[in-house]
Formats: structure tokens, sequence, C-alpha cells
């Protein structure tokens, strides 16, 4: 089992839909990051929480410690938001309490058609 | 604007030949990374700098070798790359907490464009 699940993998939308994409995570964890990547390119750090919620723009994040699940929602989505969403978390060695670099969900390919 | 800035943005190489592939922050970040990503596949880690201490991660190839000469600039050196290293490249940095022995991964990531290597 991964310790970073995502879902769904793949999303498609009409224009102006709302969305969420999931991310569930089995590892204790010092942060979770949301990345965006367009086809071709880099990543684009979204954001960065330990806990609640985030807001820029017109996306939120939103993390549940205690269920060790995170969500990342679209509002009024729109076809330039189309892009792969990674999920990744950067996770605590129980042993040692250092921290881990970070561990990737497989992404979500989100496709908004106009 | 501050930023990692990835050099060339696509390379081809041909089998065996070693190729270098450059990273450049205007951060001043203590931490970089390098990742390789194949296609439809999350990123893996490499290796990354600390100031300038080293940490390879236990399954990356000896085929691939890095260098910091400074703060600002970081290389991935492909000693004699395969078809299966044909890859995106991706360089990140951060910046870590004073004090901490490792890079804590509180600190966010910023990425760079990404440097599609090709393998003739």
């Amino acid at each position: 089992k991964n310790e970073v699940e995502q879902s769904p993998q793949n999303l498609t939308a009409q224009e102006g839909e709302f969305i969420t994409i999931n991310c569930s995570y089995s590892v204790g964890i010092s942060a979770l990051h949301w990345l965006q990547q367009h086809p071709g390119g880099g990543i684009v750090s979204l954001f960065m929480l330990s806990s609640g919620k985030k807001k820029h723009g017109r996306l939120i994040a939103t993390i549940n410690i205690q269920e060790k699940h995170s969500s990342l929602h679209i509002t009024a989505s729109h076809p330039r938001d189309s892009a792969v969403y990674i999920c990744a978390v950067g996770s605590v060695q129980i042993s040692s309490g250092s921290a881990r670099q970070l561990t990737f969900g497989s992404g979500t390919q989100l496709t908004v058609l106009p | 604007d501050a930023m990692v800035i990835q050099n060339p943005r696509y390379q081809v190489t041909q089998f065996g030949k070693p190729v270098t592939l450059s990273c450049s922050q205007t951060l001043n970040h203590n931490v970089m990374y390098w990742y390789q990503q194949k296609s439809s596949q999350a990123p893996k880690l490499l290796f990354h700098y600390y100031d300038k201490d080293f940490n390879n991660e236990a399954d990356t190839p000896d085929n691939f070798q890095s260098r910091r000469p400074n703060t600002s600039f970081c290389f991935l050196d492909i000693r004699s790359p395969g078809l299966g290293d044909a890859a995106m490249y991706l360089c990140a940095t951060s910046r870590a907490s004073p004090g901490l022995a490792a890079p804590s991964t509180y600190n966010e990531q910023f990425f760079g464009p990404g440097t599609r290597l090709t393998v003739l």
C-alpha cells in the first residue's frame, strides 16, 4: 500500500464546476504539500499545510490530521486549471524524530472542458 | 523575482555520453534537491545538498553525481546515460530552519521548470 493515496486518478469537469481532489496518507507527517504540474512543465507549489485550511484565490486546501486526510478544492474551475495535481507529504521517522524528504502521491490528472 | 532556474529546458544526449544539467536559484535557500520524474510517475528524489553536505538517496545509481560549487548553483552529472535515464529532471530548493541536523520537510520546496532529457 502506498504511503500517499490520491483520488481520483483522472477527473474531467466542465468549466465553472466545483472540484475536489482527495489525498490520504498513512504515516505521521510534518507537513502536506499540494503541487501543480502542467504538461511538460515544472512543478508549482500551491500550498503547504500542517493543520486547518488555507485559501489562495479559487484554491482551497484543508487537512484533517486525525483522519490523515487532505482535500484540494477548486471553485469556478477554468480550462487553465487543467494540470496534474500532486499531493506530497513530509513524514517523520518515529525512531529518530528527524524529518524525511517528500513522499509523493501518484497525482490527479484534471481536465476542465470549456 | 526570486526563482529557481534550470538550463537547458530540453537536453538531448547519446547513449553513454556524459551530460550535465544545471540549476540555479536566487532565493538564497540552503537546501537544493534533484528529482527524477519519468512519464506518468511521481518525482523520485535522487539526492539533496544541505549547505555543502551531500545526501544521496540509497537507491540512486552511481551513474548520477552532483556538484554544488556555491549556494546558488547545483549541477546534476550523468556519467554514462542509458535509455532508462530519459526523464524530466527537477531541481527544487528550500530553506531549512537553523539548527536542524537535517532539512525539515516542513519548509516549502520551490521547484524549477525542469529539464527534459532525451537519450538517443
